[in-house]
């Protein structure tokens, strides 16, 4: 089964804090994402890496950064949270090996991050 | 602009009754389809997909069908049991075009009564 772990499952920050929320697949996967779920909008994709030290921005990239340095690990940087980006973080992977043909993402449990 | 739509935010159904849950898509280019169900503060787990060459993919309970001429896939659950009870989203992707991401709806909250 594939796993994808979220280092934290409830975050509290303050507003201008720097913050770390870390992701980790094992199933050797080389793609990954970095989606925000908020009520009413769904999931948003913020960023992606096609592969260790490679990343795109997704549809919204304002306020974030991205870190891919190992291929299973994959980190999004609020370079300085605000009360806007109080949301639901999920990180996603994907195997390329297996092709277009079945584009199917797995998800980690998330991350609830809450800005003060 | 949306395009991937999901118009019914939530749906009611009793147990043992048939769940059809809707998606409409704008993008033309859209040739893969998949459905995501999400249980609170858990992430969403992959459910059924379908390729633009089928209209129709059954997996035990689970069943997606797609019109393309009317840019439109649904997915029907039966029968519906109370752990159906979750969050639904639609996505999308346009595979040929060379793009690995995925387009999601904004999801329909399915409540299934005892």
């Amino acid at each position: 089964d594939v796993k994808v772990t979220q280092s934290s499952r409830y975050l509290v920050k303050r507003t201008g804090e720097k913050v770390f929320l870390e992701c980790v697949q094992d199933m050797d996967h080389e793609n990954m994402f970095w989606y925000r779920q908020d009520p009413g909008l769904g999931l948003r994709l913020i960023y992606f890496s096609y592969d260790v030290k490679m990343k795109e921005k997704g549809d919204i990239p304002e306020g974030y950064s991205v870190s891919r340095e190992k291929k299973e690990r994959f980190s999004l940087i609020l370079e300085s949270a605000s009360t806007n980006q109080t949301s639901m973080y999920l990180c996603a992977s994907r195997s390329w090996t297996s092709g277009l043909a079945k584009n199917i993402q797995y998800f980690g449990a998330g991350t609830r991050l809450s800005v003060l | 602009d949306q395009q991937v739509k999901q118009n019914s935010p939530s749906l009611s159904v009793q147990e043992g009754r048939i769940s059809i849950l809707n998606c409409d898509y704008t993008n033309s280019m859209f040739d893969y389809f998949l459905w995501y169900k999400k249980y609170p503060a858990e992430g969403p787990t992959f459910l059924i997909s379908i390729s633009s060459i089928k209209d129709k993919n059954e997996d035990g309970r689970f069943t997606v069908f797609l019109n393309k001429s009317a840019k439109h896939l649904s997915l029907h659950i039966v029968p519906s049991q109370p752990g159906d009870s979750a969050v639904y989203f639609c996505a999308a992707s346009a595979i040929a075009g060379g793009s690995e991401k995925l387009v999601f709806g904004k999801g329909t909250k399915l409540t299934v009564n005892p």
